[in-house]
């Protein structure tokens, strides 16, 4: 069965400083995984996507993904937090382009 | 380009009673998905359409909960009678569909229900 798991609940950073926020999953078939964010009171945005090829991927507002079929990880980064950047981040997986499944959520706070 | 629409945006009823929510994806989009979103909770999927017709509803509590999106477009989501266990976010979410390669899913706001 596939599955998410984003181990920690909460993640703060200063500002300026980089961030990781982690993600590992288990999943038959090929992992398509993806990031998104979630602000208050707002739906899922779309960050990125990882397919296959390269195993760093390139998404919105800076943010990367680093794809590692060893580990079956796909951490979410970003070189330099700001404040804006803290909100409620989902990694999800979906085996085959079907039926995606979302982690727990880790909620990033940045602070000035 | 308009995104996915949902209403309402807040919904307050007592347990045993119905509700509805409405969503209608962005233009052109042929799968739509509703999730439920427990607080604290990633979302589930509860069904995901392929035009006018069901893929995949293998997490829908279908005692209690239909959806339907009968002209492919426009659907809407019931809970008939609810519990007050189904106080969550309902999302709805589109996508191009499968000619589209890998799916990228855009959400809608979500639509918050309290049940009391």
């Amino acid at each position: 069965a596939q599955s998410v798991a984003q181990p920690e609940d909460q993640v703060n950073v200063a500002e300026g400083n980089p961030l990781t926020v982690k993600c590992t999953y288990s999943v038959s078939g090929n992992p398509y995984l993806f990031w998104y964010v979630q602000y208050p009171n707002r739906g899922l945005q779309f960050l990125l996507k990882y397919i296959t090829g390269d195993n760093l991927v390139k998404g919105s507002y800076g943010f990367e993904a680093e794809f590692n079929k060893s580990q079956t990880s796909f951490h979410l980064k970003k070189p330099s937090a700001l404040v804006s950047d803290s909100a409620l981040y989902f990694c999800a997986v979906s085996p085959n382009n079907n039926d995606m499944r979302f982690g727990a959520g880790t909620r990033l706070t940045v602070k000035p | 380009e308009a995104g996915v629409a949902q209403s309402p945006r807040y919904k307050i009823i007592e347990k045993r009673q119905s509700v509805a929510f409405w969503c209608n994806p962005i233009s052109g989009h042929a799968t739509l998905y509703w999730y439920q979103q427990i607080l604290g909770q990633g979302p589930k999927l509860l069904i995901q359409f392929q035009n006018n017709g069901v893929v995949d509803d293998s997490q829908l509590p279908k005692d209690r909960f239909s959806a339907e999106r009968l002209k492919g477009v426009d659907s809407t989501l019931k809970i008939q009678p609810a519990k007050l266990e189904d106080s969550a976010v309902y999302l709805c979410a589109s996508s191009l569909g499968p000619l589209a390669g890998v799916d990228t899913q855009y959400f809608g706001p979500g639509t918050r229900l309290t049940v009391l």
